[in-house]
C-alpha cells in the first residue's frame, strides 16, 4: 500500500535548528515534495528531491534517502512565522501526472 | 500574477444536497488537481484534469465528479451530500504535468460543512 509518515506535532524555540522527519512506503517513486501550510491558508511549496542527498535553499534544507525511504526537512535559525504546518509528498507514478500522495502533515510551533 | 482562485471560500450544505466547487488556475497553467484535506486524513487526491481530459482519479466515491474547460478552469461537483465530505477542497495548477520536478500551485480552498 501508500504509506508516508510524519511526526503530527513539533515544537522548537525561536533562533534554533528542527528536522522534521518523513518516511515513505509507495508502489513507485518519481519525487519527494515538502510543502507548508499557515493554518487557512494555501500548502506552499518549499523544496523537491528525486536523487539522494541534500538540496539547501536558503533557511530550509531537505534530504532524501530512496534506499531508505527516508527524507526531511531542516529549518535553521527558526523565526515565529515558521510556526505552521509542513507536508511531505511523493509523486509515486512517472509519466504525465501531477497526482501526489501526501502525509497528514507536522505541526510545528515554534515559542520565543 | 495572479494565484489560484477557488469559490466560494465558505459553503454550509445539508445531507442529500450537491455543490459545485470552482477553481481558476494561474494564467498559463493547464493542469488543476483536485485535493480533500481533513484533519485525519491529510490530503487525499482526488482527480487531475489536463486539456480538459481528465487524466488521474483518486480512490473516492462517483459521488465526486470534475470537469475542466477550454479555458483550463475547472469545477468539482459532490452529489447527494455526506456528513463525511465536510472537509476542505484545495485546487493546484501546474503548467502541465509532463515535468517530474513540476511544483504545484495551490488555492486557499473552499471549506465544505455538512450538516
Amino acid at each position: 500500500g501508500q504509506n508516508i509518515d510524519q511526526p503530527t506535532e513539533m515544537t522548537a524555540t525561536e533562533g534554533a535548528i528542527v528536522q522534521i522527519n518523513c518516511t515513505y512506503q509507495t508502489s513507485g517513486f518519481n519525487g519527494l515534495f515538502w510543502y507548508q501550510q499557515h493554518a487557512g491558508e494555501a500548502p506552499t511549496f518549499l523544496s523537491y528531491n528525486v536523487l539522494d542527498g541534500l538540496e539547501e535553499k536558503g533557511r530550509f534544507s531537505s534530504f532524501l534517502s530512496r534506499s531508505k525511504g527516508y527524507s526531511y526537512l531542516l529549518l535553521k535559525e527558526l523565526q515565529m512565522k515558521d510556526s505552521a504546518s509542513y507536508l511531505c509528498a511523493v509523486r509515486d507514478q512517472g509519466g504525465a501526472t501531477n497526482k501526489l500522495i501526501f502525509g497528514t502533515g507536522t505541526l510545528l510551533a515554534v515559542q520565543p | 500574477k495572479a494565484g489560484v482562485t477557488q469559490t466560494p471560500r465558505y459553503l454550509i450544505k445539508t445531507r442529500g444536497q450537491q455543490v459545485t466547487l470552482s477553481c481558476s488556475p494561474i494564467s498559463g497553467h493547464r493542469s488543476v488537481s483536485w485535493y480533500q484535506q481533513t484533519p485525519g486524513q491529510g490530503l487525499q487526491f482526488l482527480f487531475e484534469y489536463f486539456s480538459e481530459t481528465q487524466r488521474n482519479k483518486g480512490n473516492f466515491p462517483g459521488r465526486f465528479s470534475g470537469r475542466q474547460f477550454s479555458n483550463s478552469r475547472s469545477e468539482m461537483n459532490v452529489s447527494t451530500l455526506e456528513l463525511g465530505d465536510s472537509a476542505l477542497y484545495l485546487c493546484a495548477s501546474s503548467r502541465s504535468p509532463r515535468q517530474a520536478n513540476e511544483k504545484l500551485f495551490f488555492g486557499s480552498g473552499t471549506q465544505l460543512s455538512v450538516l
